[in-house]
């Protein structure tokens, strides 16, 4: 079955910290894609990044970096340099196809709070 | 570009009332889906649609109908409310096989279940 666990239920820093967010995931599939997905205060969903099974590269976008690893099943999130507009719940979420069928599985969430 | 649009926004239901959650997308995405968000619980998969005519159960899916007779539309029925239907509810769109890309996410209506 696809499980996707984001143990870190609210984490706080100061302005300026940098934060990890950890995502761990379970999945049978060979090919499947993991997600990060930002939810302000507003409640809207924002997408942040894409990763598929293929792809292990870490990437880079501005404060934000993402460390994929097949190896522990983590697609762990960094912010660099908080601030306080990063403030948010943070998803995590894993797609696939078991079985023939579709899925699109989120995490709990971490709920981030950025101090000023 | 209005992307997914739901509807209503509030919503607040006596135990036992029916009502219909709308869903509209306006790019074509083959795959829509319905998840609930509740505290504590993240988005939970209610159902799914991978396109018009055919449509599958989630996670979470009693209580709840589905249908998708076009592309753009995918409403979610409550067909009797109960108290646990309270929580906010988001449609989703996605293109191609619907888990290769990003899902767009509609506004969320929040319906409250007395």
């Amino acid at each position: 079955a696809q499980k996707v666990t984001q143990a870190q239920t609210e984490i706080s820093v100061v302005e300026k910290e940098d934060v990890t967010l950890d995502c761990v995931y379970e999945t049978r599939d060979t090919t499947y894609y993991l997600f990060w997905y930002k939810q302000p205060p507003s409640g809207e969903l924002v997408f942040l990044i894409r990763r598929n099974s293929f792809d292990e590269q870490n990437e880079i976008s501005g404060r934000y970096s993402w460390n994929f690893q097949k190896s522990t099943s983590s697609f762990n999130f960094t912010i660099t340099a908080s601030q306080v507009v990063d403030s948010a719940v943070y998803f995590c979420a894993l797609s696939g196809i078991p079985s023939g069928t579709y899925k699109y599985i989120f995490g709990t969430g971490t709920r981030l709070k950025v101090l000023a | 570009n209005a992307g997914v649009t739901q509807t209503p926004k509030f919503q607040v239901l006596k135990t036992g009332q029916s009502m219909t959650l709308q869903c509209a997308q306006d790019m074509n995405h083959e795959y829509m889906s319905w998840y609930r968000q509740d505290p504590g619980m993240g988005l939970r998969l209610i159902h799914y649609s991978v396109g018009a005519g055919i449509t599958d159960q989630g996670e979470v899916p009693n209580g709840y109908n589905v249908s998708r007779s076009t592309t753009e539309d995918f409403p979610l029925r409550l067909l009797s409310a109960a108290p646990s239907q309270t929580s906010v509810y988001f449609c989703a769109s996605s293109s191609l096989g619907g888990v290769e890309t990003e899902a767009f996410f509609g506004q969320g209506t929040r319906l409250t279940v007395v």
